[in-house]
């Protein structure tokens, strides 16, 4: 069964350094998205990707996040310079579309859990 | 401010038994809502979802979805010591857009006691 997939699983940075966390969606999907869930939080939405563009994010989403599909299998997530808030887990997903029968369900990938020092 | 509220729990329910999860949202005009399940420390795995008022079965589970009381309720029947873990009511607020960020609930922590 078709799956979503990340690396890395595990990450550890200082805080100021950049990161790009990286996904390979559901192979015929067309929406993608990223959310993260701080320890013992819900899970939140970050930004949402289509057609080569961002089609909604949130307001956690500022200016020192970014993604990027730089070719027709990933999709990444860079945060040019880390907060000690920004450790989490985050979670990329993807979705079929409209007109796939369900298509707006989002499966989910296993994750990846960022330590900023 | 768009909310989806969940009682955080834990709930405990004999095995075998119905165990009976519950979400409300705060507006309207919401169109698609899911049931994740979330072992710890692991990624959300889609149960169920629902669009229409009614019930909706797969197998053991039954999806409720109450749009005029803004009520949407995931039932798991002969409940099994695996059915241990927090479940997440998300919500598609309908942006029009077509890629929507869905809003998660807090999740209730369910424990079915064997």
């Amino acid at each position: 069964e078709p799956e979503v997939t990340q690396t890395p699983s595990h990450q550890v940075t200082q805080m100021g350094q950049e990161v790009i966390l990286r996904c390979v969606p559901i192979s015929n999907h067309l929406y993608f998205y990223w959310y993260r869930q701080i320890l013992g939080q819900k899970v939140e939405f970050l930004v949402s990707f289509y057609n080569n563009e961002i089609s909604e994010k949130s307001e956690i989403f500022d200016d020192q996040f970014s993604v990027e599909r730089p070719d027709g299998s990933n999709f990444t997530l860079k945060i040019r310079s880390t907060k000690l808030e920004d450790s989490a887990m985050y979670f990329c997903a993807s979705s079929g579309g409209k007109g796939t029968g369900g298509g707006e369900t989002q499966y989910f990938g296993p994750g990846t859990r960022l330590l900023v020092l | 401010q768009k909310e989806v509220e969940q009682n955080s729990g834990p709930l405990s329910v004999p095995e075998g038994a119905i165990a009976s999860l519950n979400c409300t949202y705060s507006d309207r005009g919401s169109q698609s809502f899911f049931w994740y399940r979330q072992y710890s420390g692991k990624s959300p795995e889609l149960i169920m979802f629902i669009y229409s008022n009614g019930d909706k079965e797969d197998g053991r589970f039954t999806a409720q979805l109450n749009k005029a009381s803004q009520y949407v309720s995931l039932l798991i029947r002969d409940s099994q010591p695996s059915d241990s873990a927090t479940y997440l009511c998300a919500v598609d607020w309908f942006s029009g857009g077509g890629a929507d960020g869905l809003t998660f609930g807090k999740g209730t922590h369910l424990i079915i006691q064997p």
